[in-house]
């Protein structure tokens, strides 16, 4: 059964301050999601990777992914308050298949 | 182009009762997925729809738990007898193919069994 991980599950840090999240998971997949959640919300698609040695910028934010160890990681550069909030990974259960799976979240809390 | 939409937004149910809680999918898209998120959890998947098939519902408890997504009109998830640990929020999402880059995201159905 696949299973996802993320580390750390809370974090709190300073404005200005650099921080990577990891997700691992479990089985061999190619597909993997970055998801932002406010509280009350419903989930923002952040990125996308779908090969291995994907890397994707967004701002603050950059993205990456190796299928070989089973790792990715969502890398906050010089991270602001706006960014709080709690950031899931998802893997695609299979090549190409509908199922998500789902990391337990790292709750981010940027302190001005 | 409108997004996901769920409806309601809130529901509060008593132990016993019965919550139909509804998902209309993106234009174009005919593919949709339920999703449970317990509080301070990540999302689980339930049930895989398309129109008039129930693809996957691996997810989904065995009991008073059903999902229809009807040829026409929005997917239906539907918990009958509901109990305190029904209590979460359920995320329905959408994407035109299974195999598409990704799945977009409804604003979800909090649902508060008292």
């Amino acid at each position: 059964e696949l299973k996802v991980e993320q580390n750390p599950l809370f974090l709190s840090m300073q404005e200005g301050k650099n921080y990577t999240i990891y997700c691992n998971y479990s089985t061999t997949s190619d597909r993997l999601y970055w998801y932002r959640q406010d509280p009350g919300k419903s989930l923002e698609s952040l990125f996308v990777l779908l090969s291995n040695g994907a890397v994707k910028q967004e701002g603050r934010l950059m993205a990456s992914l190796d299928t070989k160890a089973r790792l990715s990681t969502l890398h906050i550069t010089a991270a602001v308050h706006d960014l709080s909030a709690t950031y899931f990974c998802a893997v695609d259960a299979g090549s190409g298949t509908y199922k998500y799976i789902f990391g337990t979240g790292t709750r981010l809390k940027v302190l001005a | 182009n409108a997004g996901v939409m769920q409806n309601p937004r809130h529901l509060v149910r008593r132990r016993g009762q019965e919550a139909r809680l509804r998902c209309s999918p993106m234009k174009g898209h005919s593919h949709v997925y339920w999703y449970r998120q317990l509080p301070e959890e990540g999302l689980k998947f339930m049930v895989y729809l398309q129109k008039e098939n129930i693809i996957d519902e691996s997810g989904m408890p065995k009991e008073r738990f059903s999902a229809e997504f009807p040829k026409e009109g929005p997917s239906i998830l539907r918990i009958q007898q509901v109990v305190r640990g029904d209590s979460a929020a359920y995320f329905c999402a959408s994407s035109p193919t299974a195999s598409a880059d990704t799945q977009y995201f409804g604003p979800g159905t909090r649902l508060t069994v008292l």
